[in-house]
């Protein structure tokens, strides 16, 4: 089946850096793929939708300069939280998108997601 | 714009015992489809089934099954036999006809349920 490699799967770091943070699909083509935030005990929101070589489309309130996405192949994107700050402390998980009918039956495939921890 | 309401935070269910996990969403469309994610402590997001609103027979899957009332926007999870595996955070999401969202899921705030031995 589908798997989508998110990586890495814990990250604790200073205030003030920058983190990246990688999805990629591994046995399939992903056209599109999309960034989650979540909260503790709170549910998925959408951050963003990337695009394979094109810009990515945020969600209103996030802020693109904070959050850089990039999709330069059809099987990897990235996620670059900069300037990290405590409160961008949270649990980011991607996911991506079959190619073609493939996508009605199962829309996403999700990673296992990234802790992000900013001291 | 769509939403998708889970109106019980926490639910509990005894070994065995059938529970039922209660979902709404709201939406102008007529197409689209809607699913169930479970997400153990793992923070693993599964699948659990998937219903087309297009269908008007009821998804099942095993021990899990939907009762999809569309003119109701309702669509709740029945779990049959509960499992202590079965413990975890469900989410009821809604996605919209492939042209026009880009295929983006829209979560409702999830509910979490805990089983009993």
């Amino acid at each position: 089946g589908a798997v989508v490699s998110q990586h890495p799967s814990r990250v604790i770091c200073k205030s003030g850096t920058s983190v990246k943070i990688e999805c990629r699909s591994l046995d399939f083509q992903a056209t599109t793929m999309f960034w989650y935030r979540q909260f503790p005990k709170q549910s998925l929101m959408l951050m963003a939708t990337s695009n394979e070589g094109s810009k990515a489309t945020y969600e209103q309130g996030v802020e693109k300069d904070k959050f850089l996405i990039n999709h330069a192949s059809l099987t990897l994107s990235t996620l670059t939280v900069t300037s990290a700050h405590p409160e961008d402390s949270s649990f980011y998980i991607c996911s991506a998108r079959l190619r073609g009918g493939q996508s009605k039956i199962q829309p996403q495939h999700f990673g296992d997601g990234t802790r992000l921890s900013i001291l | 714009a769509q939403t998708v309401t889970q109106s019980q935070p926490e639910m509990s269910v005894q070994e065995a015992e059938t529970v039922t996990l209660s979902c709404t969403y709201d939406t102008s469309e007529s197409d689209y489809y809607l699913f169930w994610y479970k997400q153990p402590p793992s923070r693993q997001m599964i699948l659990v089934i998937r219903q087309e609103a297009y269908k008007q027979q009821n998804a099942t899957e095993n021990r899990f099954s939907v009762n999809f009332q569309k003119a109701a926007k309702s669509f709740s999870l029945k779990i049959s036999d509960s499992q202590l595996g079965d413990a975890a955070m469900y989410f009821c999401a809604y996605r919209g006809h492939y042209g026009g969202s880009q295929g983006n899921l829209i979560f409702g705030k999830g509910t979490k349920l805990s089983v009993k031995p």
